[in-house]
């Protein structure tokens, strides 16, 4: 079962503030962010493991609230470069057994 | 150099025609799948390995195939494509679930 993202779509401009949202339904270990530009394979931001976490890169950083199952993208003072698809993955174990489950992603516009 | 190779990187095919697109890595990387992405829809799973010889289907396995005889190797099977498997392709491994995914170059598949 796919996690749930939102919004849909992020419109900024250049040095606005935003936040994505990811959540799923199931428990979960650990919750990946990959951004992906047009044409282009997903390229990884970060990982934030079970444990509520709160993980920084950059102007970009993330929460993992576990208690809700939810992750939170912030990205700060927004950059062009920071325009594309914004995935979460999220991992789900059960025993042995994991199996790592993408979002639809957002798309994220960064205007001059 | 680390990387995820894929190929072919754009194939046109017709109606019932096998054929096989390769993922290889170089990084020892234990863990590999294969996604597909449609608009819309996002990074969909198909297959997943978490070693040799070892796979499980992800969220839409029908009409495809894996094997994993070798742990660099991960090739993806069509063994009778059909138009609804027009998509973009990924491969993507890593060392484990939770740790980052390597994604390949993307693999573009038309099928008439």
């Amino acid at each position: 079962q796919q996690p749930v993202q939102s919004p849909q779509a992020v419109i900024l401009r250049e040095g606005e503030d935003a936040v994505i949202n990811c959540s799923s339904s199931k428990a979960l270990y650990s919750v990946h962010w990959y951004r992906q530009k047009h044409g282009e394979a997903p390229v990884f931001l970060m990982i934030l493991l079970k444990g509520g976490e709160q993980k920084g890169h950059e102007k970009i950083s993330a929460s993992f609230n576990e208690k809700k199952q939810q992750s939170s993208l912030y990205l700060t003072a927004s950059q062009l470069s920071y325009s594309g698809t914004y995935f979460c993955g999220t991992e789900v174990r059960n025993g042995a057994n994991s199996k790592l489950t993408f979002g639809k992603g957002i798309t994220l516009s960064v205007r001059p | 150099e680390a990387q995820v190779t894929q190929n072919p990187r754009y194939l046109i095919t017709v109606t019932g025609k096998k054929l096989t697109v390769t993922c290889s890595q170089n990084m020892n990387h234990e863990y590999m799948s294969w996604y597909r992405q449609d608009p819309g829809l996002g990074l969909r799973q198909i297959y997943y390995s978490m070693n040799v010889e070892v796979t499980d289907k992800g969220d839409v396995p029908e009409g495809y195939k894996v094997s994993r005889k070798e742990k660099r190797n991960f090739p993806l099977i069509l063994e009778s494509p059909s138009p609804n498997q027009t998509s973009l392709y990924f491969c993507a491994s890593s060392t484990r679930t939770e740790e980052t995914q390597y994604f390949g170059p993307g693999t573009r598949l038309l099928v008439l």
